[in-house]
Protein backbone atom coordinates (compact mmCIF):
# COMPACT_ATOMS: atom_id res chain seq x y z
CA UNK A 1 0.00 0.00 0.00
CA UNK A 2 1.65 3.08 -1.02
CA UNK A 3 2.17 5.83 1.79
CA UNK A 4 1.39 9.38 2.06
CA UNK A 5 2.81 11.66 -0.54
CA UNK A 6 4.20 15.24 0.10
CA UNK A 7 6.04 17.85 -2.54
CA UNK A 8 8.28 19.32 -2.42
CA UNK A 9 10.86 17.89 0.60
CA UNK A 10 12.46 20.85 0.92
CA UNK A 11 11.68 24.85 -0.20
CA UNK A 12 13.47 27.66 0.60
CA UNK A 13 12.33 31.07 -0.47
CA UNK A 14 12.90 34.72 0.67
CA UNK A 15 9.91 36.76 2.56
CA UNK A 16 6.92 37.84 0.94
CA UNK A 17 7.14 35.37 -1.56
CA UNK A 18 4.65 32.47 -1.75
CA UNK A 19 4.67 28.68 -1.60
CA UNK A 20 2.88 25.82 -2.38
CA UNK A 21 2.72 21.89 -0.98
CA UNK A 22 1.38 19.19 -2.35
CA UNK A 23 -0.14 15.91 -0.72
CA UNK A 24 -1.59 13.04 -1.92
CA UNK A 25 -3.53 10.93 0.72
CA UNK A 26 -3.27 7.09 1.28
CA UNK A 27 -6.17 5.64 -1.50
CA UNK A 28 -9.48 5.82 -0.03
CA UNK A 29 -8.74 8.22 3.14
CA UNK A 30 -11.96 10.36 3.72
CA UNK A 31 -9.99 12.52 6.01
CA UNK A 32 -6.77 14.33 5.57
CA UNK A 33 -5.15 16.90 7.74
CA UNK A 34 -1.93 19.63 7.60
CA UNK A 35 0.13 19.85 10.00
CA UNK A 36 2.93 23.06 11.32
CA UNK A 37 5.45 21.29 12.79
CA UNK A 38 7.84 24.20 14.39
CA UNK A 39 11.91 22.80 15.68
CA UNK A 40 10.90 21.54 18.76
CA UNK A 41 7.73 21.55 19.16
CA UNK A 42 4.73 19.13 18.22
CA UNK A 43 2.92 19.55 15.08
CA UNK A 44 -0.11 21.70 15.04
CA UNK A 45 -3.02 21.15 12.98
CA UNK A 46 -3.69 24.01 10.41
CA UNK A 47 -6.27 22.37 8.28
CA UNK A 48 -8.64 19.45 8.38
CA UNK A 49 -10.66 18.22 5.34
CA UNK A 50 -13.06 15.39 5.44
CA UNK A 51 -13.65 14.39 1.81
CA UNK A 52 -13.14 17.87 0.06
CA UNK A 53 -14.86 19.61 3.08
CA UNK A 54 -13.26 21.48 5.59
CA UNK A 55 -13.47 20.33 9.18
CA UNK A 56 -11.42 22.42 10.96
CA UNK A 57 -9.44 25.55 10.04
CA UNK A 58 -9.43 27.23 12.67
CA UNK A 59 -5.84 27.74 13.52
CA UNK A 60 -4.93 28.40 9.88
CA UNK A 61 -3.70 31.75 9.43
CA UNK A 62 -6.09 32.73 6.99
CA UNK A 63 -4.66 36.36 5.99
CA UNK A 64 -1.81 34.62 4.32
CA UNK A 65 -2.56 30.55 4.29
CA UNK A 66 -4.87 28.56 2.14
CA UNK A 67 -5.70 25.06 1.52
CA UNK A 68 -8.19 23.20 -0.81
CA UNK A 69 -8.66 19.38 -1.46
CA UNK A 70 -10.46 19.33 -5.22
CA UNK A 71 -12.04 16.12 -5.65
CA UNK A 72 -11.80 14.89 -2.38
CA UNK A 73 -7.89 13.49 -2.89
CA UNK A 74 -4.87 15.22 -3.46
CA UNK A 75 -4.92 18.77 -1.22
CA UNK A 76 -2.73 21.77 -1.42
CA UNK A 77 -1.87 24.10 1.26
CA UNK A 78 -0.60 27.83 -0.03
CA UNK A 79 1.65 30.51 1.87
CA UNK A 80 1.29 34.01 0.26
CA UNK A 81 3.39 35.75 1.52
CA UNK A 82 5.65 33.79 3.26
CA UNK A 83 6.93 35.29 6.96
CA UNK A 84 10.46 34.22 8.55
CA UNK A 85 8.11 32.62 11.13
CA UNK A 86 6.35 30.14 8.59
CA UNK A 87 9.69 28.01 8.33
CA UNK A 88 8.84 24.97 9.97
CA UNK A 89 8.06 21.16 8.52
CA UNK A 90 4.21 20.62 7.03
CA UNK A 91 3.14 17.12 7.36
CA UNK A 92 0.20 15.98 5.56
CA UNK A 93 -1.71 12.93 7.19
CA UNK A 94 -4.61 10.89 6.40
CA UNK A 95 -6.88 8.45 7.81
CA UNK A 96 -9.89 6.44 6.99
CA UNK A 97 -12.79 5.94 9.50
CA UNK A 98 -15.41 8.76 10.11
CA UNK A 99 -14.72 8.24 13.87
CA UNK A 100 -14.27 6.07 16.66
CA UNK A 101 -10.75 4.01 16.46
CA UNK A 102 -8.55 5.28 13.79
CA UNK A 103 -4.79 5.00 12.97
CA UNK A 104 -2.99 8.29 10.99
CA UNK A 105 -0.49 8.08 8.31
CA UNK A 106 2.02 10.47 7.79
CA UNK A 107 3.62 12.02 5.09
CA UNK A 108 7.65 12.97 4.90
CA UNK A 109 6.94 16.29 5.36
CA UNK A 110 7.66 19.10 3.40
CA UNK A 111 10.58 21.68 5.12
CA UNK A 112 10.11 25.15 4.61
CA UNK A 113 13.07 27.85 5.15
CA UNK A 114 11.99 31.29 4.88
CA UNK A 115 14.74 33.83 4.38
CA UNK B 1 0.41 24.55 30.99
CA UNK B 2 0.47 22.07 27.94
CA UNK B 3 -2.46 19.77 27.83
CA UNK B 4 0.38 16.99 26.96
CA UNK B 5 3.63 16.49 28.92
CA UNK B 6 6.16 14.26 27.91
CA UNK B 7 9.93 13.49 30.08
CA UNK B 8 11.69 13.77 29.62
CA UNK B 9 12.14 16.21 26.81
CA UNK B 10 16.18 14.77 25.67
CA UNK B 11 17.30 11.27 26.29
CA UNK B 12 20.38 9.37 25.61
CA UNK B 13 21.05 5.93 25.86
CA UNK B 14 23.51 3.54 25.54
CA UNK B 15 23.11 0.37 23.20
CA UNK B 16 21.44 -2.28 24.99
CA UNK B 17 19.92 -0.25 27.82
CA UNK B 18 16.11 -0.50 29.06
CA UNK B 19 14.61 2.93 28.22
CA UNK B 20 11.11 4.68 29.52
CA UNK B 21 9.39 7.95 28.30
CA UNK B 22 6.59 9.02 29.64
CA UNK B 23 3.21 10.96 28.83
CA UNK B 24 1.13 12.57 31.48
CA UNK B 25 -1.84 14.33 29.82
CA UNK B 26 -4.83 17.15 31.17
CA UNK B 27 -7.70 16.28 29.40
CA UNK B 28 -10.59 13.68 28.59
CA UNK B 29 -9.14 11.39 25.51
CA UNK B 30 -10.66 8.34 23.34
CA UNK B 31 -7.18 7.61 22.71
CA UNK B 32 -3.45 7.57 22.79
CA UNK B 33 -0.80 7.54 20.03
CA UNK B 34 2.52 6.86 19.97
CA UNK B 35 4.55 8.04 17.14
CA UNK B 36 8.29 8.08 16.04
CA UNK B 37 9.67 11.18 14.14
CA UNK B 38 12.85 10.23 12.12
CA UNK B 39 15.20 13.16 11.67
CA UNK B 40 14.42 13.68 7.84
CA UNK B 41 10.83 14.31 9.39
CA UNK B 42 8.08 11.84 8.23
CA UNK B 43 5.92 10.64 10.80
CA UNK B 44 5.23 6.61 11.85
CA UNK B 45 2.30 5.77 14.21
CA UNK B 46 3.92 3.23 16.74
CA UNK B 47 0.71 2.44 18.95
CA UNK B 48 -2.64 3.19 19.52
CA UNK B 49 -3.95 2.82 22.94
CA UNK B 50 -7.39 2.98 24.83
CA UNK B 51 -6.43 0.92 27.75
CA UNK B 52 -4.18 -1.42 28.80
CA UNK B 53 -0.78 -2.51 27.22
CA UNK B 54 0.28 -3.13 23.68
CA UNK B 55 3.61 -5.18 22.78
CA UNK B 56 5.44 -4.72 19.39
CA UNK B 57 9.00 -6.29 19.13
CA UNK B 58 10.90 -4.37 21.48
CA UNK B 59 8.65 -1.79 22.04
CA UNK B 60 6.00 -1.72 24.58
CA UNK B 61 3.19 1.02 25.69
CA UNK B 62 0.84 1.29 28.55
CA UNK B 63 -2.14 3.63 29.54
CA UNK B 64 -3.53 4.07 33.09
CA UNK B 65 -6.42 6.19 32.26
CA UNK B 66 -7.29 6.62 35.91
CA UNK B 67 -4.05 8.32 36.47
CA UNK B 68 -4.11 10.40 32.54
CA UNK B 69 -0.40 8.67 31.60
CA UNK B 70 1.11 6.36 29.43
CA UNK B 71 4.56 5.11 29.15
CA UNK B 72 6.77 3.81 25.92
CA UNK B 73 9.29 1.10 26.82
CA UNK B 74 12.58 0.04 24.47
CA UNK B 75 14.01 -2.66 25.45
CA UNK B 76 17.73 -3.26 24.33
CA UNK B 77 17.80 -0.37 22.63
CA UNK B 78 19.95 0.27 19.55
CA UNK B 79 21.12 3.00 17.83
CA UNK B 80 18.44 2.84 14.87
CA UNK B 81 15.92 3.61 17.79
CA UNK B 82 17.62 7.27 17.63
CA UNK B 83 14.44 9.50 16.73
CA UNK B 84 11.89 11.31 18.69
CA UNK B 85 8.90 10.00 20.19
CA UNK B 86 5.73 12.09 20.26
CA UNK B 87 2.94 11.44 22.20
CA UNK B 88 -0.75 12.48 20.70
CA UNK B 89 -4.27 12.41 22.54
CA UNK B 90 -7.25 11.89 20.78
CA UNK B 91 -10.04 13.72 22.61
CA UNK B 92 -13.87 13.71 22.27
CA UNK B 93 -14.30 15.99 19.17
CA UNK B 94 -11.81 13.50 17.21
CA UNK B 95 -9.03 16.34 17.85
CA UNK B 96 -5.38 15.35 18.36
CA UNK B 97 -3.17 17.18 20.52
CA UNK B 98 0.12 16.62 20.48
CA UNK B 99 3.39 16.92 23.14
CA UNK B 100 6.61 18.24 21.88
CA UNK B 101 8.24 15.16 21.89
CA UNK B 102 11.18 13.57 23.51
CA UNK B 103 14.28 13.24 21.93
CA UNK B 104 16.37 9.91 22.02
CA UNK B 105 20.00 9.04 21.34
CA UNK B 106 21.28 6.03 21.30
CA UNK B 107 24.97 5.74 21.10
CA UNK B 108 26.58 2.33 20.02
Amino acid sequence: EAGVAQSPRYKIIEKRQSVAFWCNPISGHATLYWYQQILGQGPKLLIQFQNNGVVDDSQLPKDRFSAERLKGVDSTLKIQPAKLEDSAVYLCASRSGTSGVWELFFGEGSRLTVL
Amino acid sequence: KNEVEQSPQNLTAQEGEFITINCSYSVGISALHWLQQHPGGGIVSLFMLSSGKKKHGRLIATINIQEKHSSLHITASHPRDSAVYICAVKIWTDKLIFGTGTRLQVFP
